[in-house]
């Protein structure tokens, strides 16, 4: 009983592709994130959503386009792939904000080459 | 500007002792302290999470501490087993409820050895 999935868990494409990684948690949970986790193990937030609705949206190149049909499911969609978007991206849930505690996915670990 | 900075960087002990993480923070206004740990090729666990009222908390072996107003935070692990190797994430977070941000350590690297 995965509680976040993701998938693909890797992903090799080349640069100027255009690629999705999907996300679903069954916890119940309003909210949900991106995370990108570059060669150097630093995490770094790009996106939350809560109830479908847009809460966080980091300095992110807008390539990069998150899409939550309903609330248990949040999707990456990423056009024009470039060399430094290559990092692991982890999806992750919490009941509702930033007052609770966050369940991560697997990852996701992108490479372009 | 929001930071938080932990140290050391990186940390090796032998299996059985003892080990304290620290956490460091300039994150204002301050909602919570999360601990994470994060085995290599996997997602962050939480450990902990601690409010501004809170000044230690245990989860087995792990035992966190907050002092609000050093804004200083450690992990101690006790009895440290092979399993422990990984990297630990100290997060803080601002405001709270939908609204808000995450500030991310660095992490240290824990390396448990036989």
């Amino acid at each position: 009983d995965t509680a976040v999935s993701q998938t693909p868990k890797y992903l090799v494409t080349q640069m100027g592709n255009d690629k999705s990684i999907k996300c679903e948690q069954n916890l119940g949970h309003d909210t949900m994130y991106w995370y990108k986790q570059d060669s150097k193990k630093f995490l770094k937030i790009m996106f939350s959503y809560n109830n479908k609705e847009l809460i966080i949206n980091e300095t992110v190149p807008n390539r990069f386009s998150p899409k939550s049909p309903d609330k248990a499911h949040l999707n990456l969609h990423i056009n024009s792939l470039e060399l430094g978007d290559s990092a692991v991206y982890f999806c992750a849930s919490s009941p509702y904000g930033l007052s609770y505690e966050q369940y991560f996915g697997p990852g996701t670990r992108l490479t372009v080459t | 500007k929001n930071q938080v900075e932990q140290s050391p960087q990186s940390l090796i002990i032998l299996e059985g002792k003892n080990c304290t993480l620290q956490c460091n923070y300039t994150v204002s206004p301050f909602s919570n302290l999360r601990w994470y740990k994060q085995d290599t090729g996997r997602g962050p666990v939480s450990l902990t999470i601690m409010t501004f009222s809170e000044n230690t908390k245990s989860n087995g072996r792990y035992t966190a501490t907050l002092d609000a107003d050093t804004k200083q935070s450690s992990l101690h692990i006790t009895a440290s087993q092979l399993s422990d190797s990984a990297s630990y994430i100290c997060v803080v977070a601002n405001y709270g409820g939908s609204q808000g941000n995450l500030i991310f350590g660095k992490g240290t690297k824990l390396s448990v050895k036989p």
